[in-house]
Order: C-alpha cells, then sequence, then structure tokens
C-alpha cells in the first residue's frame, strides 16, 4: 500500500513570496490533515477536511494561509506572502474517516525555510 | 481544553538498556492516547494508542505503554533499546467526539548510546 506522499520535500523562499505544498494521501482516507511542526515543537494542525469539506481549520492563519481538497483526494496548502516564522516542517496526514479510533497516517513532509 | 506535557526534551540511554519517556496528560474528558515516532526527515509513525480496555498497550518495535487515570500519565517504555529506536517520540491526545482533533506533545529525542 502507498504512502502519503507530498512534495515537494524542501523549499527555501524569501519572505513575501508565495509557496504551495502538494500531498496525495493513501487510497480510500476520507480524512486529511496538515500540521505545522516548527524546529522543537510537536506538530500543530493547521487544517482538517473530511472528504471535500474543512472540518477544523481554526488554527489556520487564514490571512496567509489557504489549503484546498479537490474531487476529495489531493490537496494543496499555499502560503501567501511568507514570513519568517513560517520555517518550519509541513506535514500532511491521512485516516479513514471513522473518526477517533483510527490512525493517521503521515507524509515525509515539506521542509520550508523562509529567508 | 487538551494538552500534553513531554517532561524530558532529551533522554540519552546506553544500548540494551530500559528507557521510560515521560507523558503526561489535562483534559476534562475521557481521552484517548498515542505515541508516535518520528526517525529524521521523516513523518510520524503510530507507535501504540490506548482507546479504552487495558491500561497496559503494547506497541510496534516492543515498545509498550501504561494508561494511568489518577496520575494522568501515559508513560512509554522499553527494557531494551537499540541503536535504531534513536529518534524523536510525541505523545498525542485526542477527546471522544467529534472529528479526532489530536494535540501533540513538544516531542522527546531519545538518544541510544553504543
Amino acid at each position: 500500500e502507498a504512502g502519503v506522499a507530498q512534495s515537494p520535500r524542501y523549499k527555501i523562499i524569501e519572505k513575501r513570496q508565495s509557496v504551495a505544498f502538494w500531498c496525495n494521501p493513501i487510497s480510500g482516507h476520507a480524512t486529511l490533515y496538515w500540521y505545522q511542526q516548527i524546529l522543537g515543537q510537536g506538530p500543530k494542525l493547521l487544517i482538517q477536511f473530511q472528504n471535500n469539506g474543512v472540518v477544523d481549520d481554526s488554527q489556520l492563519p487564514k490571512d496567509r494561509f489557504s489549503a484546498e481538497r479537490l474531487k476529495g483526494v489531493d490537496s494543496t496548502l499555499k502560503i501567501q506572502p511568507a514570513k519568517l516564522e513560517d520555517s518550519a516542517v509541513y506535514l500532511c496526514a491521512s485516516s479513514l474517516p471513522q473518526g477517533f479510533r483510527e490512525t493517521q497516517y503521515f507524509g515525509p513532509g515539506t521542509r520550508l525555510l523562509v529567508l | 481544553a487538551q494538552s500534553v506535557t513531554q517532561l524530558d526534551s532529551q533522554v540519552p540511554v546506553f544500548e540494551e538498556a530500559p528507557v521510560e519517556l515521560r507523558c503526561n496528560y489535562s483534559s476534562s474528558v475521557s481521552v484517548y492516547l498515542f505515541w508516535y515516532v518520528q526517525y529524521p526527515n521523516q513523518g510520524l509513525q503510530l507507535l501504540l494508542k490506548y482507546l479504552s480496555g487495558s491500561t497496559l498497550v503494547k506497541g510496534i518495535n516492543g515498545f509498550e505503554a501504561e494508561f494511568n487515570k489518577s496520575q494522568t500519565s501515559f508513560h512509554l517504555r522499553k527494557p531494551s533499546v537499540h541503536i535504531s529506536d534513536t529518534a524523536e517520540y510525541f505523545c498525542a491526545v485526542s477527546e471522544p467526539g467529534g472529528y479526532q482533533k489530536v494535540t501533540f506533545g513538544t516531542g522527546t529525542k531519545l538518544q541510544v548510546i553504543p
């Protein structure tokens, strides 16, 4: 079974530039998550999708971050414009839709450095 | 609101020695608890989870954890560590209901010394 795919693996940009990350979840996983992991901290949930719909985006900085999940499969996370404090690893995860009992499967992450 | 505290940011241990990584949680309701491992430059992988039932949970790679409701703890243990266990370990908590929002701790780096 293929795992969660993410691209790019690494990205370096200057502040005020835009950047986009892509995630392809495990086939059949209706729930998709984007996390931000700042160095030395645990992952923080940015946004959670159930199929196409957003079920939690309470910690997403909506003035600069946006995410979409077209057709309930792939997802993109965008930052526009980027700030220095956005330097982090962005993790995508997916799970079956049965809620809290289901294991989240994580991708390898995209490491972003904002200069 | 739920929260997780991992008391040790780094734990060095000699190979073949036992190890315990500590995790305490705070929640106003019943919780579900998880331990994830993150190897360098990789995503997180589930080690084990407690949902209900037996308080002693066995996971992959020889790890186990014990849920202690009175002490609000969920410590991770392994009787004999291997070099390959060197990684960062995250404790996480989720409250029932809703859409499985998981809150992670700040992580504990386990360094196994040959």
